[in-house]
């Protein structure tokens, strides 16, 4: 099975940088994805790592560490719309074929 | 935005009811998911199929049946619904790893299901 833990809630002030962060077990890796869900609505795509290292999208960034099990979310420039819940997921091979598992989501809330 | 439709959006039903919800995408997508999302649970994967008439249980399956007779269709079913399956329900599609590794799952509107 798998094990995925982010944090509850956060805050932060706009034209701030955030770091929201993921732990996870899992015993068949295969990607880890961050979406972004605002409240009533459905969770949409902010970038996807399955190589050690840092993607970078714009004003989002995402870091993956394999061997710690361990990925990060950094929002910069932080903006009032960028009030959302942010969701870890983990992608493995269950059996031969693939699952995806989603974290608790951290809901940020960005503050004036 | 991916060709995913999920119906009813919202609905209300009573205890022991049967109830079925529809995901059809038009993607050709060959993996497709059910979740429900509560407060303080957040996306937890009921029953995914990786191919026509393939499924397999997600981490809370007890209650739910699925069926995948063609590519483009998921139901989920409730045989006989209980308050505690008062929930967002959300279909999600993705392509396979092999083929596309970097495509992420696609999420539907959602259903928003109350059982009284």
């Amino acid at each position: 099975g798998q094990n995925i833990d982010q944090p509850t809630e956060m805050t932060a002030t706009e034209g701030a940088i955030v770091q929201i962060n993921c732990t996870y077990q899992t015993s068949g890796f295969n990607g880890l994805f961050w979406y972004q869900q605002h409240a009533g609505e459905a969770p949409t795509f902010l970038s996807y790592n399955v190589l050690d290292g840092l993607e970078e999208k714009g004003r989002f960034s995402s870091f993956l560490s394999r061997s710690k099990g361990y990925s990060y979310l950094l929002l910069k420039e932080l903006q009032m719309k960028d009030s959302a819940s942010y969701l870890c997921a983990v992608r493995d091979y269950s059996g031969g074929y693939q699952k995806v598992t989603f974290g608790i989501g951290t809901k940020l809330q960005v503050i004036p | 935005d991916a060709g995913i439709t999920q119906s009813p959006r919202h609905k209300v039903t009573e205890t022991g009811t049967p109830v079925t919800l529809r995901c059809h995408q038009t993607e050709n997508h060959r993996y497709m998911y059910w979740y429900r999302q509560d407060p303080g649970h957040g996306l937890r994967l009921i029953h995914y199929s990786y191919g026509v008439k393939d499924t397999d249980k997600g981490e809370v399956s007890d209650g739910y049946s699925v069926s995948r007779s063609k590519t483009e269709d998921f139901l989920l079913t409730l045989e006989s619904a209980t308050s505690s399956q008062t929930s967002v329900y959300f279909c999600a599609i993705s392509d396979s790893a092999a083929r596309e590794p970097r495509q992420p799952q696609h999420f539907g509107d959602g259903t928003r299901l109350s059982i009284l």
